[in-house]
């Protein structure tokens, strides 16, 4: 079975200071995917960035980079320099079988100023 | 602009009262799909197709229908309303499938707010 698990609830972060939403994720696929998304308050879905099982560099999207170990199964999204238009609700996925995206339940990131 | 539009964006209708939230993409993708997102659930599945005249079930099916008639919509059709189907639901497609080799990042409409009474 494949389970998305996202352990922090709410993250606050200052404006211009770096952050880390953890993801982990479980599945006895040996070829997959992990994505991350962002919810604004407006409640659009806005893909990010995305990994391969089998990319041995982590993606990286401007901003926003994956910190992918694929040992310990786990996806973390570094948000670099955060702005006051970051903050929403951030959404793992792993990618399984055929394209159907697994979701955790997210992380809602607020940036201080 | 390439986009999944969907519509209505906003509804409030009452049991039993059948209706269809349509969603149609102009960037020529072979997949779709059909979530609802529910609070401190995520977003689950309900159902996907892979191309024209090909859908199947995702997770949550029940009280459901889709189909695919043409390469660019993919309508959501609730025959039968209940209150547990008031939800936030969102269309996406994606070029292909995708498969773990090959991931393909999918691209959501904007989403459609159903309350059902």
């Amino acid at each position: 079975a494949q389970k998305i698990t996202q352990t922090q609830p709410g993250m606050f972060v200052q404006e211009k200071e770096a952050v880390t939403l953890d993801c982990t994720y479980d599945t006895s696929d040996q070829s997959y995917g992990l994505f991350w998304y962002k919810q604004p308050s407006s409640g659009e879905m806005i893909f990010l960035i995305y990994q391969g099982s089998y990319d041995e560099q982590n993606a990286t999207e401007g901003r926003y980079s994956l910190n992918f170990q694929k040992a310990r199964k786990s996806a973390n999204l570094v948000i670099s320099a955060s702005q006051l238009g970051d903050s929403a609700m951030y959404f793992c996925a792993l990618l399984s079988g055929a394209n159907n995206l697994f979701f955790g339940t997210g992380t809602r990131l607020t940036v201080i100023p | 602009e390439a986009q999944v539009t969907q519509n209505p964006r906003y509804l409030i209708t009452v049991t039993g009262k059948k209706l269809t939230v349509t969603c149609s993409q102009n960037m020529n993708h072979e997949y779709m799909s059909w979530y609802r997102q529910d609070p401190g659930l995520g977003l689950r599945q309900i159902y996907y197709s892979m191309n024209v005249e090909v859908t199947d079930k995702g997770d949550v099916p029940e009280g459901y229908k889709v189909s695919r008639k043409e390469k660019r919509n993919f309508p959501l059709i609730l025959e039968s309303p209940s209150p547990n189907q008031t939800s936030l639901y969102f269309c996406a497609s994606s070029f292909s499938p995708g498969t773990g080799l090959f991931p393909q990042p999918q691209h959501f409409g904007d989403g459609t707010r159903l309350s059902i009474l």
